[in-house]
């Protein structure tokens, strides 16, 4: 148990859904992240929330849609997804990276997400 | 070439023996992650390193930063340290870049 929990932890969905992917975390963290992980691929970073203001969005389609309500929550919106979106994503989160302050990141067991 | 490289991919060893699992990274960085991950999915983040060398149980981890490498040990390993062992760097902009991963598998 690593403080951050997902959910769900498997997601089926056709091409024409809308779902959204949460995350939930009790480690009084004000940073929080999702990744997403290709077979055989690098974990990627997909959205950094930081003190709950969007800070990095790294040329994501905008098919995926982040939202973060308070510093404990984050969810991610899915809405018309392609086959190659299938993948697991993960939600980490932090303590806000500052220079100087080296900061360790705890995941949640990711979504493993299968688009039809 | 990925920022973060680790080697070798994959590793397979039996019951017992000792295990050294390599990171090389190309950036200037703050901090360095070691990182497992189960076959189902879950990561624990089992090292956080800035210099040196770190020790939790059979796990030891070190770092050279000149040198821009660092190595994670496994001493008498076990089938239950089958896992894919991931090394992540903190560079300059303060992002976590990612190596590919190395996949241990440990038989009995």
């Amino acid at each position: 148990e690593t403080g951050v929990t997902q959910t769900p932890r498997h997601l089926v969905m056709g091409m024409t859904n809308k779902k959204s992917l949460k995350c939930e975390q009790h480690l009084g963290h004000n940073a929080m992240y999702w990744y997403k992980q290709s077979a055989k691929k690098p974990l990627e970073l997909m959205f950094v929330y930081s003190l709950e203001e969007r800070v990095e969005n790294n040329s994501v389609p905008s098919r995926f849609s982040p939202e973060c309500p308070n510093s404990s929550h984050l969810f991610l919106h899915l809405h018309t997804l392609q086959p190659e979106d299938s993948a697991l994503y993960l939600c980490a989160s932090s303590q806000a990276p500052n220079r100087g302050r080296n900061t360790e990141a705890f995941f949640g067991q990711g979504t493993r997400l299968t688009v039809v | 070439k990925n920022e973060v490289e680790q080697s070798p991919q994959n590793l397979t060893a039996q019951e017992g023996e000792f295990i050294t699992i390599n990171c090389s990274y190309s950036v200037g960085i703050s901090a360095l992650h070691w990182l497992q991950q189960h076959p189902g999915g879950g990561i624990v983040s089992l090292f956080m390193l800035s210099s040196g060398k770190k020790k939790h149980g059979r796990l030891i981890a070190t770092i050279n930063i000149q040198e821009k490498h660092s190595s994670l040990h496994i001493t008498a390993s076990h089938p239950r340290d089958s896992a894919v062992y991931i090394c992540a760097v903190r560079g300059g902009s303060e992002k976590l870049v990612f190596g590919k991963g190395t996949k241990l598998t440990v038989n009995p």
